[in-house]
């Protein structure tokens, strides 16, 4: 229990394209989904909290219009990368927490984390 | 804000002696401390977590404990192996729908 799997895993693209990655909650339901940003060797940066049914919450200095969440379902997150630039290259992560009980989810504090998206922007 | 500690950076030990990580945290209110081993490329991955009405829990090798007074929480390894190599990150969070707070990571090298 408590898969989360995340899409694209290796994305390249050309400057000024938008990439959307997926994050999907596989065996239980996420009421909240959150999005990190990962450098190399450096901890995760939570970009974002995601809760189902309503506008993501950004931490600051995450520009919202630039970094789209879309929270449309209870097993699914998207974040779109707009206009991406080669500073927006890095490795993404998203986080899942179960809203109820699950087999194999250990509590609803846990968080639960996606393979990650390795973002290479040209 | 919760601001979340951690240490040592790096640490190198050898094949079955003991790794000790110490975090610090400074909101008092946090009550959920969730550890987490990431390998190189791959998804940080929930190794033992405690609640803040516990001070220690053990799972096999692995166990963390937690002093509310002095707000740090650590964790332990012991007859450390050579597949326990992996950055380690401690986090701290105030429960259920709250984000994580986490440390800055422990690079763990455990020489065969």
């Amino acid at each position: 229990g408590a898969v989360v799997s995340q899409h694209p895993s290796w994305v390249i693209c050309k400057s000024g394209t938008s990439v959307k990655i997926e994050c999907r909650s596989l065996d239980f339901q996420a009421t909240t989904m959150f999005w990190y940003r990962q450098f190399p060797k450096q901890s995760l940066m939570l970009m974002a909290t995601s809760n189902e049914g309503s506008k993501a919450t950004y931490e600051q200095g995450v520009e919202k219009d630039k970094f789209l969440i879309n929270h449309a379902s209870l097993t699914l997150s998207t974040l779109t990368v707009t206009s991406a630039h080669p500073e927006d290259s890095s490795f993404y992560i998203c986080s899942a927490r179960g809203g109820g009980r699950a087999p194999g989810l250990s509590s609803t504090d846990t968080q639960y984390f996606g393979p990650g998206t390795r973002l290479t922007v040209l | 804000g919760e601001n979340v500690e951690q240490h040592p950076s790096t640490l190198s030990v050898q094949e079955g002696d003991s790794a000790v990580i110490k975090c610090t945290y400074s909101d008092s209110a946090s009550n959920y401390f969730p550890w987490y081993k990431q390998e190189l490329g791959k998804r940080p991955q929930l190794i033992i977590d405690i609640r803040s009405n516990v001070g220690e829990k053990k799972d096999q090798r692995i166990a963390v404990t937690l002093n509310k007074t002095a707000k740090h929480f650590s964790l332990h390894i012991t007859e450390t192996q050579p597949e326990d190599s992996a950055v380690y990150f401690c986090a701290a969070s105030m429960g259920t729908g709250n984000q994580f707070y986490f440390g800055t990571g422990t690079s763990l090298t455990v020489i065969p």
